[in-house]
């Protein structure tokens, strides 16, 4: 079945550092693959997307593109901000069996000042 | 454009009683999804619903958990007997008919916490 594997946290970052954040998936066919946030409390936000491959989706200089050689979608952000201090889910929608979601397991960003 | 809604956003329940768990889509949204998210988790999938049907439930556990979504009205998690284990985050999903990206768009949550 489908499946996204994300890198374990805690990741804990100085202000103005580049972030990585690693994610592979396994799926059939040509699923759709998203980065999602969680702050502290709160529901997930949809921070980007790609729906085929070589896709790049980008927000709120966040960046992640679509390798399906690869069946990667590695999160970046070249300066991060105390404010990106969240938890992050990597996720797939497939486009066959019912178009449930798959998450990670999340990893938790920490920026200190 | 409201967002997905759901309520409460916090419920209490001591073990043994029912917890009914609400969630309006979005406006013009058929596809309704409930996830679970256990402490320091990720989400797991539960249940897909589109308007009166049960599209997929093989995420949901096969005793004590009800998920509906009638043709008027909200969709309802339902968990009857609830036990310390059932205490967890419940996230609730929807989509429009035929979303090519299958982007689904997530309420806020209920915290149900089982004492």
């Amino acid at each position: 079945g489908n499946s996204v594997t994300q890198m374990e946290g805690p990741v804990t970052l100085s202000e103005e550092a580049f972030l990585t954040i690693n994610c592979t998936y396994t799926a059939t066919g040509y699923p759709s693959l998203f980065w999602y946030v969680q702050y502290p409390g709160e529901g997930l936000q949809l921070l980007l997307k790609a729906t085929k491959a070589d896709d790049k989706g980008s927000n709120k200089g966040f960046e992640a593109t679509y390798r399906k050689e690869t069946t990667s979608f590695h999160l970046e952000k070249g300066s991060v901000q105390v404010s990106d201090s969240a938890v992050y889910f990597c996720a797939l929608t497939g486009n066959t069996g019912g178009f449930k979601t798959i998450f990670g397991a999340g990893t938790r960003l920490f920026v200190k000042a | 454009n409201a967002g997905v809604m759901q309520n409460p956003r916090h419920l209490v329940r001591r073990r043994g009683q029912e917890a009914r768990l609400r969630c309006s889509p979005m406006k013009g949204h058929s596809h309704v999804y409930w996830y679970r998210q256990l402490p320091e988790e990720g989400l797991k999938f539960m249940v897909y619903l589109q308007k009166e049907n049960i599209i997929d439930e093989s995420g949901m556990p096969k005793e004590r958990f009800s998920a509906e979504f009638p043709k008027e009205g909200p969709s309802i998690l339902r968990i009857q007997q609830v036990v310390r284990g059932d205490s967890a985050a419940y996230f609730c999903a929807s989509s429009p008919p035929g979303a090519g990206d299958n982007e689904q768009f997530f309420g806020p949550g209920t915290r149900l916490t089982v004492l």
